[in-house]
């Protein structure tokens, strides 16, 4: 079973700054890996899919990068909007299982 | 467009069951299958398990094994995702989820929220 740790738990910055989230799966899932984000109440929405191409409608400043084992989401100058928790997720294609990671909250400072 | 609409709030005790219907609209209900994942107060997204609406094969995460089952209905276009042996921390919010062409959960139902409580 592969399990995914993100870093940091927690990040505070302020709008303008730039955000740099660490996924890592304890083995390697490819470039299988995808970012959503989740406001409160929502449901989460995808930022990022196989590692570094931006889901529909996703603006230019949320960029993905990474493959095997170590992935980043990178978030290059932080809007108001963007203060949310963000998710890592792997896929596997058969059997068809999808794992989360545990979050990384971007608060403002 | 498509849209996921998922059946409303349920209260149930410990020990009981529950049944969360995810009815899909605007697109071909076979041609994708449905994930679950729930999401506890204040914690982070749990996948729960998928279903192939072409088939019905499933693949369900360990931690639920025998506790859980999904099935679809193609005549209606709905999913339903059932857990039985109610704890206390099953309560959370269960979403369904449907694959975009990405490969990854591009559509989402709005969220049932299920309290298990004596």
């Amino acid at each position: 079973e592969i399990v995914l740790t993100q870093s940091p738990a927690t990040l505070s910055l302020s709008p303008g700054e730039r955000a740099t989230l660490s996924c890592r799966a304890s083995q390697s899932v490819s470039s299988y890996l995808a970012w959503y984000q989740q406001k409160p109440g929502q449901a989460p929405r995808l930022l990022i899919y196989d590692a570094s191409n931006r889901a529909t409608g996703i603006p230019a400043r949320f960029s993905g990068s990474g493959s095997g084992t170590d992935f980043t989401l990178t978030i290059s100058s932080l809007e108001p909007e963007d203060f949310a928790v963000y998710y890592c997720q792997q896929r596997s294609n058969w059997p068809r299982i999808f794992t989360f990671g545990p979050g990384t909250k971007v608060d403002i400072k | 467009q498509v849209q996921l609409v998922q059946s409303g709030a349920e209260v149930k005790k410990p020990g009981a069951s529950v049944k969360v219907s995810c009815k899909a609209s605007g697109y071909t209900f076979t041609s994708y299958g449905i994930s679950w994942v729930r999401q506890a107060p204040g914690q982070g997204l749990e996948w729960m398990g998928w279903i192939s609406a072409y088939n019905g094969n499933t693949n369900y995460a360990q931690k639920l094994q025998g506790r859980v089952t999904m099935t679809t209905d193609t005549s209606t276009s709905t999913a339903y995702m059932e857990l039985r042996s109610l704890r206390s921390d099953d309560t959370a919010v269960y979403y369904c989820a449907r694959e975009s062409n990405s490969g990854y959960y591009g559509y989402w139902g709005q969220g049932t929220l299920v309290t298990v409580s004596s």
